[in-house]
């Protein structure tokens, strides 16, 4: 089956430390997302990447940053620069950056400690 | 910028009554238009969605319309379960430019009683 997988789904770090969440899609997308999101609010992009080896930032990149090495991988890495890391996040792809419809993973609820 | 806004939740309503979850937005130009629905602790799934004014989304019994008069895409379903008590997204994406990123509202909360 096709989809979007991210690991793990629970994840605690002591303040300080970075850490890197993973997002993996055999959709074969283009196109890749990260978003935030926080109890009470809508989701907020942290980066996206419209092809291979290129990513742009979204509207809240500072203290994350992410690579995108393969078609099919999207990791985020939340540094000790983010001054409140805890939430939920969630990774998604779509076929190209146009009008198509997002698909989202199952998302990774991180806490800081 | 673009912008969506929703209704506040949260909505309860008793099974089987109808649901209407509101949805405004401010967009340039000609959006997409899309309803996620988000169950506890999970991930968005895409509910339904209209690319162009008049269309009609439906899927599971919920049905929404594109109005480009009003700049709505209100969500509704006649007939609520139990199994539909979730987080509502309302969020659009506006055709042309370099970055057409998908823009949400806040999300409805709706709790469905038997």
């Amino acid at each position: 089956d096709g989809g979007i997988t991210q690991s793990p789904k629970y994840l605690f770090r002591k303040e300080g430390q970075n850490v890197t969440l993973s997002c993996e899609q055999n959709l074969n997308h283009d196109a890749m997302y990260w978003y935030r999101q926080d109890p009470g609010q809508g989701l907020r992009l942290i980066y996206y990447s419209q092809i291979v080896n290129d990513f742009q930032k979204g509207d809240i990149a500072e203290g994350y940053s992410v690579s995108r090495e393969k078609k099919e991988s999207f990791p985020l890495t939340v540094t000790s620069a983010q001054k409140n890391p805890t939430a939920f996040y969630l990774c998604a792809s779509s076929i190209d950056t146009g009008r198509n419809e997002q698909f989202f993973g199952p998302g990774t609820r991180l806490t800081v400690l | 910028g673009d912008s969506v806004t929703q209704m506040e939740g949260p909505v309860t309503l008793s099974e089987e009554a109808f649901l209407t979850i509101n949805c405004t937005y401010t967009a340039t130009g000609y959006p997409s238009l899309f309803w996620y629905v988000q169950y506890p602790g999970e991930g968005l799934q895409l509910l339904l969605k209209a690319t162009k004014a008049d269309d009609k989304g439906s899927n599971k019994g919920f049905e929404a319309t594109y109005r480009k008069e009003t700049t709505s895409f209100h969500l509704e379903k006649g007939s609520v379960q139990v199994s539909d008590s979730a987080v509502y997204f309302c969020a659009l994406i506006r055709y042309g430019g370099a970055t057409n990123k998908l823009i949400f509202g806040t999300g409805t909360l709706l709790a469905v009683q038997p």
